[in-house]
């Protein structure tokens, strides 16, 4: 059974940085892209970033272009995000995504459990 | 940006109706369109893509259809457990963006 596991999250001031991570099982993790997507409380969902089965294709939404970075080390089964500069419109919940595919697939067939970050002085 | 927009953004319903969730793309999405259920401190659930193909284990009470920037969610029988919120996503064009959510609540 495929599992995906979201850690990382916490209080951070403004300005501050955090990294989560998403843990994946019961599938060869390469083989699929994942993407980060969040919700802040009470709103919708919003695509954060997504990244390439290998790793060599990144893309970000505006609103985190220059401040997250995507990544992940397929020997590890694991996803992160690198969270810096962070504001308080950061403040949400983090959800990593499985893509169906390794390539450019942005329907979400397997869900982490998600990881609040709060952005707060 | 290609805005969705569902609607209703609520819906009161009982069990074993019928019920219809619009989804409409401020661009043609060829199709590029999937369906979620969402419950309160969860994360969602994929429940159909490419518009109308039901994902793996989930019920055929669950149905899709539409094409160029207009879709339809249909749950055909009201179960107990598919008071929820329904969003929909298009994955046409990056960034992939959602719909903002209808929830269905029990009348």
């Amino acid at each position: 059974e495929v599992q995906l596991l979201d850690s990382g999250g916490g209080l951070v001031q403004p300005g501050g940085s955090l990294r989560l991570s998403c843990v994946g099982s019961g599938l060869t993790f390469v083989n699929y892209a994942m993407s980060w997507v969040r919700q802040a409380p009470g709103e919708g969902l919003e695509w954060v970033s997504g990244i390439s089965g290998r790793g060599d294709n990144t893309r970000y939404a505006d609103s985190v272009k220059g401040r997250f970075t995507i990544s992940r080390d397929n020997s590890k089964n694991t996803l992160y995000l690198q969270m810096n500069n962070l504001r308080a419109e950061d403040t949400a919940v983090y959800y990593c995504g499985k893509g169906r595919t390794a390539y450019g697939d942005y329907v979400f067939d397997y869900w982490g459990q998600g990881t609040l970050v709060t952005v707060s002085s | 940006d290609i805005q969705m927009t569902q609607s209703p953004s609520s819906l009161s319903a009982s069990v074993g109706d019928r019920v219809t969730i619009t989804c409409r793309a401020s661009q043609d999405i060829s199709n590029s369109l999937a369906w979620y259920q969402q419950k309160p401190g969860k994360a969602p659930k994929l429940l159909l893509y490419v518009a109308s193909r039901l994902e793996s284990g989930v019920p055929s009470r669950f149905s899709g259809s539409g094409s160029g920037t207009d879709y339809t969610l249909t749950i055909s029988s009201l179960q107990p457990e598919d008071f929820a919120t329904y969003l929909c996503q298009q994955y046409y064009r990056i960034p992939t963006t959602f719909g903002q959510g209808t929830r269905l609540e029990i009348k």
